[in-house]
């Protein structure tokens, strides 16, 4: 069965932190990893990364993706609190709909 | 443009009551897909469908649920005799194709509670 674990659950930064998003995977004719933001509303597309080694960069937030040791990390530096969300981590693989792990809860308090 | 409309946001059913939940896709995307996410959980896939078409169901619990989407109209997703451990967001994602292109575009949900 395909799985997708995020780590840290939880996570509490002061805003200027540095923080790292965790996500590894294990699936079966993987194509595609991606990254989403969830505040109380719609998930909202931040990455998607296909080849291993290469980092997307958007602003404060960027993401690169290792493909020989099945995990992907997302960074934010300089933390604001808006910043604060869900971010959850999403794998295409093969014909199957994505597979989405738990998500990482950030806050980052002032 | 307008992304992907859910409606209603919220909804409160009691117990053996039918829950209808309608999505609206992104104009012109002819590719929808339900997701549901129960609290600390992450999206879990429940149906893909195109026009007039179920593609993918694998997700969805054999009884009492059921999903469409018609030549016209939205594409509703139905819980008939809900039951407490339904309370949950639903989640109504739009893609132009087959998600192979890699973004989804989300609504904003639609949560229910089960009294």
């Amino acid at each position: 069965e395909d799985k997708v674990v995020q780590s840290p659950l939880s996570l509490v930064v002061h805003e200027g932190d540095t923080v790292t998003l965790n996500c590894s995977y294990e699936v079966t004719n993987f194509r595609s990893l991606l990254w989403y933001k969830q505040e109380k509303k719609a998930p909202t597309f931040l990455f998607m990364l296909t080849s291993s080694g290469i980092e997307k960069k958007s602003g404060r937030l960027s993401s690169i993706l290792d493909k020989k040791e099945l995990f992907s990390i997302l960074n934010i530096t300089a933390t604001q609190t808006g910043d604060s969300a869900i971010y959850l981590c999403a794998v295409e693989a093969g014909n199957t709909p994505l597979v989405f792990g738990k998500g990482t809860r950030l806050s980052v308090i002032a | 443009n307008a992304g992907v409309m859910q409606n209603p946001r919220h909804l409160v059913r009691r117990r053996g009551q039918e829950a209808r939940l309608r999505c609206s896709p992104v104009k012109g995307h002819s590719h929808v897909y339900w997701y549901r996410q129960l609290p600390e959980e992450g999206l879990k896939f429940m149906v893909y469908l195109q026009k007039e078409n179920i593609i993918d169901e694998s997700g969805m619990p054999k009884e009492r649920f059921s999903a469409e989407f018609p030549k016209e109209g939205p594409s509703i997703l139905r819980i008939q005799q809900v039951v407490r451990g339904d309370s949950a967001a639903y989640f109504c994602a739009s893609s132009p194709v087959w998600q192979s292109t890699g973004e989804l575009f989300f609504g904003e949900g639609s949560r229910l509670t089960v009294l």
